[in-house]
């Protein structure tokens, strides 16, 4: 069964710093694109970040250029998020998510949650 | 990089139909058939319904159905049942690997 499980969320202050990681399970992980989703508090769904599966190319939400980083680690099956100059809008349950043919969202995992807060 | 437009909800009765639209603009779209609709249930993962428009991943049922008609697409939920009550979001591939989602509609079943 293909699994994503995320973790790292946490209470951090505005201006600080997180790094979210996902382990991924049931797939050939180093095969995919990934990607992270996220859903502020009673809003919709938005996309945050993604990268090939070779890391060569790399995308961002103008919401967090320059202020996220994505990479990842195809020997440890772990996709991560590095989160800094965090603001209270960045407060959101954040999905590993991945691709199926690279456009596409086929597998989700649960969500760890991420509230910046003074 | 703003939102696709969906309806904030929709309702029907067990086995009626919900049509639900998702409009943006050329630039949303752009010359991809890159669509996509997620199911979502409170406290868990989006689950896949509908990719490439009007494709089923295995193991949904047909009652879920996608088209597309210049910048709008459609999702349609045929022989409503109970466990249809959830979000709904629309999604498409932009472009420079960039993604957008709709706004959400919740449907509810009467």
């Amino acid at each position: 069964e293909m699994q994503l499980v995320e973790s790292g969320g946490g209470v951090v202050q505005p201006g600080r710093s997180l790094r979210l990681s996902c382990a991924a399970s049931g797939f050939t992980f180093e095969n995919h694109a990934m990607h992270w989703v996220r859903q502020a508090p009673g809003k919709g769904l938005e996309w945050v970040s993604g990268l090939t599966w070779n890391s060569v190319f790399i995308a961002y939400a103008d919401s967090v250029k320059g202020r996220f980083t994505v990479s990842r680690d195809n020997a440890k099956n772990s996709l991560y998020l590095q989160m800094d100059s965090l603001r209270p809008e960045d407060t959101a349950l954040y999905y590993c998510v991945k691709t199926f043919g690279d456009r596409t969202f086929d597998v989700w995992g649960q969500g760890t949650l991420v509230t910046v807060s003074a | 990089q703003s939102a696709l437009t969906q309806p904030p909800s929709a309702s029907g009765s067990p086995g009626q139909s919900v049509t639900i639209s998702c409009t943006g603009t050329s630039d949303d779209f752009g010359t991809y058939n890159y669509v996509s609709w997620y199911q979502h249930h409170p406290g868990k993962g989006p689950k896949l319904l509908i990719y490439g428009v009007n494709k089923r991943p295995s193991g949904v049922p047909s009652r879920f159905s996608g088209s597309k008609s210049g910048n709008t697409a459609s999702l349609t939920v045929s022989g409503l049942q109970a466990e249809d009550e959830a979000d709904y979001y629309c999604s498409s591939y932009a472009d420079s690997r960039n993604f957008v989602f709709g706004s959400g509609t919740k449907v509810t079943v009467l």
